[in-house]
């Protein structure tokens, strides 16, 4: 089955404290993103990757780093988590930016 | 700024009645469209996209979407809504002319369906 996964899904954790989610497909895809998704804001790019050892700076890249050292791996590193971090994050696919766009099913991150 | 704005936060229609979602951008060329939904708890499902051409675009499940240049607009339709329809809306943009990797999404519109 063609899919984007994600994890952990949920994660409450302190702030200082590194932290890795963790996205992959199985779609041969070329493209990935992150995004955070928050009230009234909607979806938020963090990063993109255009390919492997491709990546840049989406629109709120402050505070997060990604590597992309396989095609079906996009991880989201988040050295020292602070509060304003606490969010819903989405790792997506796609065969270019604009393809269609497969998404993970989130992950909900709380940070005290 | 660039943006993409989507004017209407909330919408409350009743079951069978029509719908229309706005979604206005700011880029200065034609940007790529997108419109996704969220359902309740889920990851985001493509509803149908505009590249060129035929600016009235037919998606998945009944919903359409028309391109206005003149009004850098991109508006969803559905002419009857189900009660399944409810969900949160999001037009997304890849600007082209000034980035053609980023895709930036508006804030959303949320869709309650009253039976």
């Amino acid at each position: 089955e063609a899919q984007v996964t994600q994890n952990p899904r949920y994660l409450i954790t302190v702030t200082g404290k590194k932290l890795t989610v963790t996205c992959s497909q199985n779609m041969n895809h070329e493209y990935m993103s992150w995004y955070r998704q928050d009230p009234g804001l909607g979806l938020r790019q963090i990063y993109y990757s255009m390919n492997v050892e491709v990546t840049d700076k989406g629109d709120v890249p402050e505070g997060y780093k990604v590597s992309r050292k396989e095609k079906r791996n996009f991880p989201l590193i988040l050295e020292s988590p602070s509060p304003n971090q606490t969010s819903l994050y989405f790792c997506a696919s796609s065969v270019s930016s604009y393809n269609e766009q497969f998404f993970g099913p989130g992950t909900r991150l709380t940070v005290l | 700024a660039q943006s993409v704005t989507q004017p209407d936060i909330h919408i409350t229609v009743s079951e069978g009645a029509s719908l229309e979602l706005r979604c206005n951008y700011s880029y200065g060329a034609t940007p790529y469209l997108f419109w996704y939904v969220q359902s309740p708890g889920q990851g985001l499902q493509l509803l149908l996209k505009y590249f060129s051409g035929d600016t009235l675009v037919q998606g998945i499940k009944g919903f359409e979407a028309e391109f206005k240049r003149s009004q850098s607009s991109f508006n969803l339709r559905k002419p009857s809504v189900h009660w399944s329809d409810a969900a949160e809306y999001f037009c997304a943009v890849v600007p082209m002319k000034t980035s053609y990797d980023k895709v930036i999404f508006g804030p959303g519109t949320s869709l309650s369906v009253i039976p």
